[in-house]
């Protein structure tokens, strides 16, 4: 298994430009979450899913949009791009319902907005 | 909502023994996590706990005390590789399913020779 792969590993893109970030995992997992880690600061969630279709925002969404048309995958949007979007991007998935299911991170987006 | 608080960096010898603390306050509790990152990688998990006491995996334990709001992670036998950021988050049920974490600043560990 792959786990939890992510697309692009680096991307730089200039102020109103748009972009999605790819998220894919292999593991059959129904959760799937989207991060992201300034410098110094802790993981904030942006989106998290609970399956294909369903979809709810976590505690910093504004400027973001996701969808999930399959278990896979878990899409991350990022309409007219600003300075305060430059960030690590983390997509995790994991298979339980509370208790002990454990994240599983992807390698992350490093995306920066001049 | 949830607040959680551990040290920024600490440092320590090879082969010693550290204990990186985290005290949270939640509006509900679902278990508390340990994660560890390296830079410039993703985190990965070490330990999770959901009832009060020990939970040991080789050179590393973690402690839960529901009631005082508190955990630490403890690392033993200190290798030159375990030089990181580790991420205390706590699982919140807030919501119909999932786990839902939020997670600290992180200790930055160094440990030197």
């Amino acid at each position: 298994n792959a786990g939890v792969t992510q697309t692009p590993k680096f991307r730089i893109l200039k102020i109103g430009q748009s972009m999605t970030l790819q998220c894919t995992q292999d593991m059959n997992h129904n959760y799937m979450y989207w991060y992201r880690q300034d410098p110094g600061m802790g993981l904030k969630l942006i989106y998290y899913s609970v399956g294909a279709g369903i979809t709810d925002k976590g505690e910093v969404p504004n400027g973001y949009n996701v969808s999930r048309s399959t278990t896979e995958d878990f899409p991350l949007r990022l309409e007219l791009a600003a300075p305060s979007q430059t960030s690590v991007y983390f997509c995790a998935s994991s298979t339980l319902a509370g208790g002990a299911d454990t994240q599983y991170f992807g390698p992350g987006t490093r995306l920066t907005v001049l | 909502g949830q607040n959680i608080d551990q040290p920024t960096e600490m440092t320590a010898t090879e082969g010693a023994i550290v204990q990186i603390n985290c005290t949270y306050q939640t509006s509900g509790f679902n278990g508390l996590f340990w994660y560890q990152q390296h830079a410039g990688e993703a985190p990965t998990f070490l330990s999770y706990n959901v009832l009060d006491g020990l939970e040991e995996k080789g050179r590393f334990s973690s402690f839960l005390s529901r009631s005082k709001g508190y955990s630490y992670l403890l690392l033993k036998e200190l290798q030159m590789k375990d030089s990181a950021s580790y991420l205390c988050a706590v699982s919140g049920v807030e919501w119909g399913g999932g786990n839902k974490l939020t997670f600290g600043t992180g200790t930055q560990l160094k440990v030197e020779l």
